[in-house]
Order: structure tokens, then C-alpha cells, then sequence
């Protein structure tokens, strides 16, 4: 049974920083493109960055570049997004989800990033 | 303002037939059958029911179908059922510079 499961989140101050964990289990995570996508509260989905099997290849929404970083530990089966400078407006439940067939087939439970003073 | 347009809100009853249209560009819809469409109930994660703008993966009902005509995605779903009640979410692959988009969702109540 294909499982990710997501940690990290919490409360951050704004300009603080943020890694979030997506950890992979159920099938070979080495072979898949993985994605981050997110949910303001109240909101609509928003993809946020993607990343090759290898990790050679990243790709992100543009008003995250130079902020997020997306980055994975195919030993760990594991799945990261490094956020730095944060900002009210990212306020929001991350999801990790695998890639497949030019979508995304499974998807974590989310967690949720408050960003607040 | 998200890239794909969906209407924001559809209602219909038990039984009947709706369809959901998804509209896009030359950068996305038009040029590419990499649409997917995702149901997402309250609180939960979404769920891709249709990927390949007419594909059903396993385990998900026949009564959902995909379609695509110009720059326009449709989501039918056929036979409409109280567990139907949910948001729904296109995405497409982009050529533009952020690779994919989604749609802003439709919020699906069945009567």
C-alpha cells in the first residue's frame, strides 16, 4: 500500500524558516517524480515545486524560486522542502504526492504551516 | 488568479448527470492532454480520479469521465450520489514557467 506521510509543520514566525518531511513508503520512491503542493486555509490547490527520481531535475512555482527548496534522500525514501524567509501568504496544509502518468496518483495527509507573529 | 478556470460552484440531484468544464490556453489545455482531475472531500486529501484528460485509475468509478475539446477539460460525473458532494480540482502541465497549474476548484453540492 503506497503511504506518504508529512511532518514538520508548526508555527513560524514571519521571515523564519521551515523543513518539511514526506516519508515514502509502498512502493520504489526511487523511481518517481515527487511533487509539493499546497492549500491555504479556505483555498483552492496551489503546486508549489517538483523534483526528478535522481534529483538532477527541479522545477518550481514562480513566486516560491529563491525561497523553497525542494531536495530528496532516496535512502530514506524520504522527501524534503526546505522554506526560508517565510511570509504570511504561505500560510497553508502542505501535501507531498507522488508523480505518475502526468499526474498526481497518491497524496500524504498534508501538514499544516502557520506562519504568525 | 489560477491559470485554469473553473465555475466555482455546481449543484444538481441524486441521479443526474454534471459536468464540470475546465478552461485554459494554447500554454496548457490546448496543447496538451496532460489534464488530471482531483475530488477533494472536506478535510481530506484530494483524490485523482482522471488523469490523461479521460483516464480512470483503478478503483475509481466508471460514473466519473473525462473529456477535452479545444481549450476546454470537462469533468462529467454521471448518476450523481450524496458521497459525490465534494471540491474538485483540474491541473494541467503548462509550457508557461511554472510547469503546472490547477484550476480553482468547484465546490459540487448534491441536492
Amino acid at each position: 500500500e503506497v503511504q506518504l506521510v508529512e511532518s514538520g509543520g508548526g508555527l513560524v514566525q514571519p521571515g523564519g524558516s521551515l523543513r518539511l518531511s514526506c516519508e515514502a513508503s509502498g512502493f520504489f520512491f526511487s523511481d518517481y517524480w515527487m511533487s509539493w503542493v499546497r492549500q491555504a486555509p479556505g483555498k483552492g490547490l496551489e503546486w508549489v515545486a517538483n523534483i526528478k527520481p535522481d534529483g538532477s531535475e527541479k522545477y518550481y512555482v514562480d513566486s516560491m524560486k529563491g525561497r523553497f527548496t525542494i531536495s530528496r534522500d532516496n535512502a530514506k525514501n524520504s522527501l524534503y522542502l526546505q522554506m526560508n524567509n517565510l511570509r504570511a501568504e504561505d500560510t497553508a496544509v502542505y501535501f507531498c504526492a507522488r508523480d505518475n502518468e502526468w499526474s498526481r496518483d497518491y497524496w500524504g495527509q498534508g501538514t499544516l504551516v502557520t506562519v504568525s507573529s | 488568479q489560477s491559470a485554469l478556470t473553473q465555475p466555482a460552484s455546481m449543484s444538481g440531484s441524486p441521479g443526474q448527470s454534471i459536468t464540470i468544464s475546465c478552461t485554459g490556453t494554447s500554454s496548457d489545455v490546448v496543447d496538451y492532454n496532460y489534464v488530471s482531475w482531483y475530488q477533494q472531500h472536506p478535510g481530506k486529501a484530494p483524490k485523482l480520479i482522471i488523469y490523461y484528460v479521460s483516464n480512470r485509475p483503478s478503483g475509481v468509478s466508471y460514473r466519473f469521465s473525462g473529456s477535452k475539446s479545444g481549450n476546454t477539460a470537462s469533468l462529467t460525473i454521471s448518476g450523481l450520489q450524496a458521497e459525490d458532494e465534494a471540491d474538485y480540482y483540474c491541473s494541467s502541465y503548462t509550457s508557461g514557467s511554472t510547469p503546472w497549474v490547477f484550476g480553482g476548484g468547484t465546490k459540487l453540492t448534491v441536492l
